[in-house]
C-alpha cells in the first residue's frame, strides 16, 4: 500500500523562526507537489518538485526533493502569521497513473 | 492557468435528497478527480475519470455515483443524500507538469 507521511501533523512556531515540515512516501515517483490550505478553502499549488534534487523557492518557503531517499521538505524561513495554514505533499505513483496521493497535511501556526 | 470551477461554495440538503455537485475544467484534461475532506481524515478520493463516459471507484464510492458526459464537466451525484455525507468536497483536474489544480470546494451540509 503506498503511503505518504508527513511530519509533524501540527506546527507551532513563532514569528522570525525557521522550521522544516518532512514529507516521506513509499512509492517509486519522481514527481512530489506541495499545496497550501487556508480553513475553509480549498488547496492551492505550491510547488511541483520534477525531479531528483530538485529545489523550489518562493518567498519565506522553499521546497526539495530527494527521489533515493524519498523524501521532500518544505523549509520555512523567518515565518510570518500569513503563512499559517495547512501544507500538503503529494506523489503520484508510476505503478497507478495518474492518481495522487496525498499525505495527512501539517497544520501550521505561526504566532506573533 | 487551469481552472475548475465548482457550482456552489455552500449547499445545504435534506436527508433522502438527490444532491448533484457540478465540476467543471477549461484545459481539456482527461482525468478528473472527486474528494472528500473531513478532518482527522484527510483528503478521500470517491471517485475518478480518465475520459468521456468512463469512470473509476476511489477509496470510498458507497453512496455516490459520478457522471462524465463532457470532456470538460464531471459531476458528483449523492443519490440519497445522509447525514455522514456531510463534508467539504473538492474536485480537481490534473496536467502531468503541474499537478492537481483543485475547484474552490462545496461545503455541503445535510441536516
Amino acid at each position: 500500500e503506498l503511503k505518504v507521511e508527513q511530519n509533524p501533523l501540527f506546527l507551532s512556531m513563532q514569528e522570525g523562526k525557521n522550521y522544516t515540515i518532512y514529507c516521506n512516501y513509499s512509492t517509486t515517483s519522481d514527481r512530489l507537489y506541495w499545496y497550501r490550505q487556508d480553513p475553509g478553502k480549498s488547496l492551492e499549488s505550491l510547488f511541483v518538485l520534477l525531479s531528483n534534487g530538485a529545489v523550489k523557492q518562493e518567498g519565506r518557503l522553499m521546497a526539495s526533493l530527494d527521489t533515493k531517499a524519498r523524501l521532500s521538505t518544505l523549509h520555512i524561513t523567518a515565518a510570518v502569521h500569513d503563512l499559517s495554514a495547512t501544507y500538503f505533499c503529494a506523489v503520484d505513483s508510476l505503478l497507478t497513473g495518474n492518481q495522487f496521493y496525498f499525505g495527512t497535511g501539517t497544520s501550521l501556526t505561526v504566532i506573533p | 492557468d487551469v481552472k475548475v470551477t465548482q457550482s456552489s461554495r455552500y449547499l445545504v440538503k435534506r436527508t433522502g435528497e438527490k444532491v448533484f455537485l457540478e465540476c467543471v475544467q477549461d484545459m481539456d484534461h482527461e482525468n478528473m478527480f472527486w474528494y472528500r475532506q473531513d478532518p482527522g481524515l484527510g483528503l478521500r478520493l470517491i471517485y475518478f475519470s480518465y475520459d468521456v463516459k468512463m469512470k473509476e471507484k476511489g477509496d470510498i464510492p458507497e453512496g455516490y455515483s459520478v457522471s462524465r458526459e463532457k470532456k470538460e464537466r464531471f459531476s458528483l451525484i449523492l443519490e440519497s443524500a445522509s447525514t455522514n455525507q456531510t463534508s467539504m468536497y473538492l474536485c480537481a483536474s490534473i496536467g502531468r507538469v503541474y499537478g492537481y489544480t483543485f475547484g474552490s470546494g462545496t461545503r455541503l451540509t445535510v441536516v
